[in-house]
């Protein structure tokens, strides 16, 4: 079946650093990719999407690549802050509505 | 507006119990899923409806697994006689439409079989 693999599975940085997390789908007909955030106990929430017909989409401290030809993408946060801290998770929409989700990303913002 | 709500929270159930989890969507929301969310994974897709038709009912793990939304709104998933290995989250989401739309999720159900 379609999958999406997300690496790395658990990230470290300083307050203020950036932080990249990259994801690899293997459905070539997916044209949406969300990013969600999820924090401890809360429910997963989207902080940005693209969709196939772009290759990048910032938005504030946040931003998303997309290299269609390699069937990768990646979320990049700048200036990151203990906010930050949480899970993340991308997905890949395959078909029509089934979005498949990667294994997620725990992000630790160190102050 | 009022989000996706879930109840209960957090169950509990003896191996063999049956559970029903219940998904509030947003109000005229047509598009309704339910994931599994096992502990330090992704959500996993277990089914989905348009309006109350599913559609697609291809991730539910067995056929122990039963969801419905009679009226196109308030949805219910039960689980017969419950193994450990169902324990976990179950998230349900609801879009206005399928496909290229935001999902919006629900705080998700614990469910704990001991």
């Amino acid at each position: 079946g379609e999958n999406v693999e997300q690496h790395p599975s658990t990230l470290s940085v300083q307050e203020g650093d950036s932080a990249v997390i990259k994801c690899t789908y293997s459905d070539s007909a997916s044209n949406y990719f969300p990013w969600y955030k999820q924090e401890l106990g809360k429910r997963p929430q989207l902080i940005i999407d693209i969709r196939s017909n772009v290759g990048e989409k910032k938005d504030q401290r946040i931003a998303v690549t997309l290299n269609k030809t390699a069937k990768h993408f990646s979320l990049h946060i700048t200036e990151t802050q203990p906010e930050d801290s949480a899970v993340y998770f991308c997905a890949a929409l395959s078909g029509t509505y089934k979005y498949i989700f990667g294994t997620g990303t725990r992000l630790k913002v160190l102050a | 507006g009022a989000g996706v709500s879930q109840s209960p929270r957090y169950k509990v159930a003896k191996r063999g119990q049956d559970v029903a989890l219940r998904c509030d969507p947003i109000s005229g929301h047509v598009s309704l899923f339910w994931y599994q969310q096992a502990l330090g994974q992704g959500p996993e897709f277990l089914t989905y409806f348009q309006n109350e038709a599913q559609l697609d009912k291809s991730g539910l793990p067995s056929d122990r697994f039963f969801a419905e939304r009679p009226e196109g709104s308030v949805s219910t998933l039960k689980i017969q006689r419950t193994q450990q290995e169902d324990s976990a989250v179950y998230l349900c989401a609801s879009s206005p439409l399928a496909g290229v739309y935001e999902q919006y999720f629900g705080p998700g159900t614990r469910l704990t079989v001991t």
